[in-house]
Parts: structure tokens; C-alpha cells; sequence
């Protein structure tokens, strides 16, 4: 069964920083893209970042581009979302989900609030 | 970027077929596949895969749900509607990078 668990989030003031996890299960998870993609408390869905089974590429939504990085470690079966000069915009619940070209399986989130 | 419109809600009596809709300002096809995805999330919880490449039933979702369309219309249809589809619906593509509809959320009269 695939399982994906995201943690690290929390409750951070403006500008600061955050790195969120999402440690993956029951798939080769050196072979598949994955995506971060968050949600904005009673809003939609919004896709932020990309990464390669192998770290080749990576592709960045506008409103993160910059400030955040995506990055995975295959061999701790483990992908990264780095959060920099976060802002009140930035809160919401960050999914991680497998494959490239849809999601074929979501983690159960974690809530990031960025709040002085 | 490309944009998908979906109307923001639906209401439709139990055993009724539900027919949600999905516009998107660019050409999703590519190649003979269409880069159009359909995602249910009920309050609380993550997404989950419906329907990948405009058509196809993703592993274990039942088959009352169906999609269909090409370029730049597509539709979602559940038939017959029961009680636990009551949810938010989005489309996603991925022809041009990877953008969601504003989502459609499905009630019962």
C-alpha cells in the first residue's frame, strides 16, 4: 500500500523559514516524480513544485519561485520542501502526491500557518 | 498559464446523474492524450484520483463515475449519485505545467 506522511509544519512569523518532509511507502519511490501542492484554508487546490525520480528537473509554481526548493533524498525514500521568506499568503495545508503527470496518491497534509 | 473553469456548485437529487464541467483556455490534448485529471476531496481529507487522462478510472473508484472531452472541454459524470459523492470536484491538467480548476462542490437536493 503507498503511503505518503508529510511533517515539519507549523505556526512561523513572517520571513522566517521551514522544511517540511514527506517520507514515502510501499513504491519504488526512486522512480516517480513528485509534487508539493497546497490549499489555503476553504480555498482550492494550487500546485507549487515538481521534482524528477532522479532530481534532473524541477519546476516551481510564480507565487513560490525563489523562495521555496523542492529536493528528495532516494535512498531515505524522502522528499523536501524547503520554505523561505515565508508570508501570510504561504498558510495552508501542504500535500505531497505521487507521479508526474497527475496524482496518483496524496499524503494526508500538514498545516502551515504563517502568522506574527 | 492555462486556466480551468469549473462552475463552483451542483445540486442533484440521489440517484440522478451529476455532470460537472471543466473549460480551459489552451488545448490540453497532446499526442492523442488529453492532460486532463479529475480529483474528488471530501472536508477533512485529501484528494483522491478519479480520473487520469480525460478517460480513465483510476484503481478502485467505481464505475458510476466517468470522464470524457478533449481540447478544451471536459466533463466529469457520476451516475447514479449517491449519498457519500457529496464532495468537492477538480479538474487538473498537466499539458503546460500543472493547474487546478477552482473546483466543483457536489450537494444533494
Amino acid at each position: 500500500e503507498v503511503q505518503l506522511v508529510e511533517s515539519g509544519g507549523g505556526l512561523v512569523k513572517p520571513g522566517s523559514s521551514l522544511k517540511l518532509s514527506c517520507v514515502a511507502s510501499g513504491f519504488t519511490f526512486s522512480s516517480y516524480g513528485m509534487h508539493w501542492i497546497r490549499q489555503a484554508p476553504k480555498k482550492g487546490l494550487e500546485w507549487i513544485a515538481l521534482i524528477y525520480y532522479d532530481s534532473s528537473n524541477k519546476y516551481y509554481a510564480d507565487s513560490v519561485k525563489g523562495r521555496f526548493t523542492i529536493s528528495r533524498d532516494n535512498s531515505k525514500n524522502t522528499l523536501y520542501l524547503e520554505m523561505n521568506s515565508l508570508r501570510s499568503e504561504d498558510t495552508a495545508m501542504y500535500y505531497c502526491a505521487k507521479g508526474v503527470y497527475y496524482y496518483s496518491s496524496w499524503g494526508q497534509g500538514v498545516m502551515v500557518t504563517v502568522s506574527s | 498559464d492555462i486556466v480551468l473553469t469549473q462552475s463552483p456548485a451542483l445540486a442533484v437529487s440521489l440517484g440522478q446523474r451529476a455532470t460537472i464541467s471543466c473549460k480551459t483556455n489552451q488545448n490540453v490534448d497532446y499526442y492523442g492524450n488529453s492532460y486532463m485529471h479529475w480529483y474528488q476531496q471530501k472536508p477533512g481529507q485529501q484528494p483522491k484520483l478519479l480520473i487520469y487522462l480525460a478517460s480513465n478510472l483510476a484503481s478502485g473508484i467505481p464505475a458510476r463515475f466517468s470522464g470524457r472531452g478533449s481540447g478544451t472541454d471536459f466533463t466529469l459524470t457520476i451516475d447514479p449519485v449517491e449519498a457519500d459523492d457529496t464532495a468537492t470536484y477538480y479538474c487538473q491538467q498537466s499539458r503546460n505545467l500543472w493547474t487546478f480548476g477552482g473546483g466543483t462542490k457536489l450537494e444533494l437536493k
